[in-house]
């Protein structure tokens, strides 16, 4: 079975800090997703990748970058956390089927 | 860019009617869209999916639609139960593979009521 893990289950950070989303996956997944969920807006793509070192924007990567340097782990970076990027970050990965999700992360900027 | 419209936001129903949950997408070039079901406070969960040279695809109680020229595609749940109460989410690929990115809709919340 499919496991993708995220660090935390709850992280609380302050404005202005330089925050880390960790994923790992142990299935030897070649691709990598960053979402937010948010009420009502659904899950919106921060960045993925599809390679080791490799990675593409999303739909809304601004405030954010990713790293990958080794294939089963994909972090999110908020560079300068901001109040607005208070919300629940989901991690996934896929080969050639469907993406399987970690449990996410609920990050609060205070 | 690309955008995937859900409808409707919210579906009440009784135990025992169908649902039936619509999505639009506006990439041509999309070929595989999978349906999640979340769970309060949980991760979301693959329920099926379908690629485009198919038209419809089952799975006991739920089904999946499938109308490329139409750009739209419909989930069919069958003799809901209780159980069935949750978010579901619609999904469209960015570009032909089924591996990679997804844009997804802003999802439909499912109560049924026993």
């Amino acid at each position: 079975d499919v496991k993708v893990t995220q660090s935390s289950r709850y992280l609380v950070k302050r404005t202005g800090e330089k925050v880390f989303l960790e994923c790992v996956q142990d299935m030897d997944h070649e691709n990598m997703f960053w979402y937010r969920q948010d009420p009502g807006l659904g899950l919106r793509l921060i960045y993925f990748s599809y390679d080791v070192k490799m990675k593409e924007k999303g739909d809304i990567p601004e405030g954010y970058s990713v790293s990958r340097e080794k294939k089963e782990r994909f972090s999110l970076i908020l560079e300068s956390a901001s109040t607005n990027q208070t919300s629940m970050y989901l991690c996934a990965s896929s080969r050639q089927g469907p993406q399987h999700f970690g449990d996410g992360t609920r990050l609060s900027i205070l | 860019g690309e955008n995937v419209e859900q409808h409707p936001s919210t579906l009440s129903v009784q135990e025992g009617d169908s649902a039936v949950i619509k999505c639009t997408y506006s990439d041509s070039a999309s070929n595989y869209f999978p349906w999640y079901k979340q769970e309060l406070g949980k991760r979301p969960q693959l329920i099926i999916d379908i690629r485009s040279n198919v038209g419809e695809k089952k799975d006991q109680r739920i089904a999946v639609t499938l109308n490329k020229t139409a750009k739209h595609f419909s989930l069919h749940i069958t003799e809901t139960q209780p159980e069935d109460s949750a978010v579901y989410f619609c999904a469209a690929s960015i570009g032909n593979q089924a591996g990679t990115a997804l844009i997804f809709g802003k999802g439909t919340t499912l109560s049924v009521s026993s």
